[in-house]
């Protein structure tokens, strides 16, 4: 079945920048997604991207995707005490419309 | 703003009881989901509900069952609640027909069966 793989920690100092990465199976991934959680919260979708796109950057934040290797990063530039949290990847496959699978998400901790 | 609200953030149960979590959205979402969050698991789906009395089974459905009645509302049953169902347990909304539309996820409920 479908698995996406995530390391579970990464810890940086503040003002450094942050990577993230993901490796996901299913070659019809067709959105691939960011969330972030906050302790004590729910999950917050930070970002997505569409398989078609290699780039795609949002103020802070840069996601990239290779399609060929299936891997999937998030970069946070100038990382703040205020981005350490769990981040998960997720993927959505072309035959399905609603189940979203996500991996195991990585804690980032930022260092003052 | 979208707001999908877990009736209650802490919840003890012991063994064999039969335990309700309760969920409801006010965006007029079609989808709903139940996930059980566990360290080093990530997410995994139990049920989810694309309609009013319309569900379907996630990865881990055993041990649970769900009812939606109402759109806005989607229950978790635990029928009998077990310690290995001891979790972090977030329902999630959605619209239908895009799937890019993001997951919108309730703050969660821990449960804890003793």
């Amino acid at each position: 079945g479908e698995d996406v793989e995530q390391s579970l920690f990464l810890s940086v100092r503040e003002g450094d920048s942050s990577v993230i990465n993901c490796t996901y199976t299913d070659s019809s991934s067709t959105y691939l997604y960011w969330y972030k959680q906050e302790p004590g919260a729910g999950l917050q979708l930070l970002t997505y991207i569409f398989s078609n796109m290699d780039m795609k950057q949002d103020q802070r934040l840069t996601v990239l995707l290779n399609k060929k290797d299936k891997h999937l990063s998030l970069r946070i530039a100038d990382t703040q005490t205020g981005d350490s949290a769990i981040y998960f990847c997720a993927e959505i496959g072309m035959d399905s419309s609603y189940k979203l699978i996500f991996g195991s998400g990585t804690r980032l901790l930022v260092r003052p | 703003d979208v707001k999908v609200t877990q009736s209650s953030r802490y919840l003890v149960k012991r063994t064999g009881e039969k335990v309700f979590l309760e969920c409801v959205q006010d965006m007029d979402h079609e989808n709903m989901f139940w996930y059980r969050q566990d360290p080093g698991l990530g997410l995994r789906l139990i049920y989810f509900s694309y309609d009013v009395k319309m569900k379907e089974k996630g990865d881990i459905p055993e041990g649970y069952s769900v009812s939606r009645e109402k759109k806005e509302r989607f229950s978790l049953i635990l029928e009998s609640a077990s310690t290995n169902q001891t979790s972090m347990y977030l329902c999630a909304s959605s619209t239908a027909g895009t799937r890019k539309s993001p997951l919108h996820f309730g703050n969660g409920t821990r449960l804890t069966v003793t």
